[in-house]
C-alpha cells in the first residue's frame, strides 16, 4: 500500500504563479487534511474534507483552494503564489472525520517543498 | 497563550539516557492525545496514543495529566535512532465537528554516542 501520495515533491514559483498540489490516498479514508509546516510553528490546517463532497475552511485558509475530486484524491491549489505561501505542504486523512479509537490518527504524504520567490 | 506547547529544545542526551518531555494544552475539554515523530525532512507518524491511564510501549511511556492539562513523553535507554522531533498533538474532535488536531511546535531531541 503506497499509503497517501503527494506531487509534486519540490516546486520553485514566482509571485504570482499558479499551482496545484496533488494528493491521494489508497487507504478508503474518508477524511483528507492539507497541512502547512513552517519553521518553529506547528502544522497548520488549511483546508479539510470531512468526507467525499465536502470540503472546508481551517485555521490558514486565505490564498488555497481545495477540491475532492472524489474519495481518494483531495488537491490544493494557490491561485496567486505569495512568498509567505514558502513552506512544507502535507496532506494527510484519517479514517473519519469524528473521533473514536484509531479513527482519527492521521497518515500524512511525504510532503511538498514550495518555495515562492 | 498557545494551544498546544512544547519546549523546542533540543535536548542533547547520551546514548542509554532516559529524557522526559512535557506538553501543555490550553483546552480543558480536549479529547484525545498522541505523540507523533518526525524526522528529518520527513512527514510526521504516529508514535503512540495517550490514555487517560498512561501507557506504555516499549522504552516508551506516555501519560495524561487533565487536571494539569499537559501530556508527557519518557524515553528510556535512548538510541541513537530516537533522535527526532516529537510532536505533541491535542484533538478538539466535536469542536466544529471535525477531527481538530492541533499540532505543537514540536521537541527536537539529539541522542550521541
Amino acid at each position: 500500500n503506497a499509503g497517501v501520495t503527494q506531487t509534486p515533491k519540490f516546486q520553485v514559483l514566482k509571485t504570482g504563479q499558479s499551482m496545484t498540489l496533488q494528493c491521494a490516498q489508497d487507504m478508503n479514508h474518508n477524511s483528507m487534511y492539507w497541512y502547512r509546516q513552517d519553521p518553529g510553528m506547528g502544522l497548520r490546517l488549511i483546508y479539510y474534507s470531512a468526507s467525499e463532497g465536502t470540503t472546508d475552511k481551517g485555521e490558514v485558509p486565505n490564498g488555497y483552494n481545495v477540491s475532492r475530486l472524489n474519495k481518494r484524491e483531495f488537491s490544493l491549489r494557490l491561485e496567486s503564489a505569495a512568498p509567505s505561501q514558502t513552506s512544507v505542504y502535507f496532506c494527510a486523512s484519517t479514517r473519519s472525520w469524528t473521533g473514536g479509537l484509531g479513527a482519527n490518527v492521521l497518515t500524512f504524504g511525504a510532503g511538498s517543498r514550495l518555495t515562492v520567490l | 497563550r498557545k494551544e498546544v506547547e512544547q519546549d523546542p529544545g533540543p535536548f542533547n542526551v547520551p546514548e542509554g539516557a532516559t529524557v522526559a518531555f512535557n506538553c501543555t494544552y490550553s483546552n480543558s475539554a480536549s479529547q484525545s492525545f498522541f505523540w507523533y515523530r518526525q524526522d528529518c525532512r520527513k512527514e510526521p507518524k504516529l508514535l503512540m496514543s495517550v490514555y487517560s491511564s498512561g501507557n506504555e510501549d516499549g522504552r516508551f511511556t506516555a501519560q495524561l495529566n487533565r487536571a494539569s492539562q499537559y501530556i508527557s513523553l519518557l524515553i528510556r535507554d535512548s538510541k541513537l535512532s530516537d533522535s527526532a522531533t516529537y510532536l505533541c498533538v491535542v484533538n478538539d474532535a466535536f469542536s466544529g465537528g471535525y477531527n481538530k488536531l492541533i499540532f505543537g511546535a514540536g521537541t527536537r531531541l539529539a541522542v550521541h554516542p
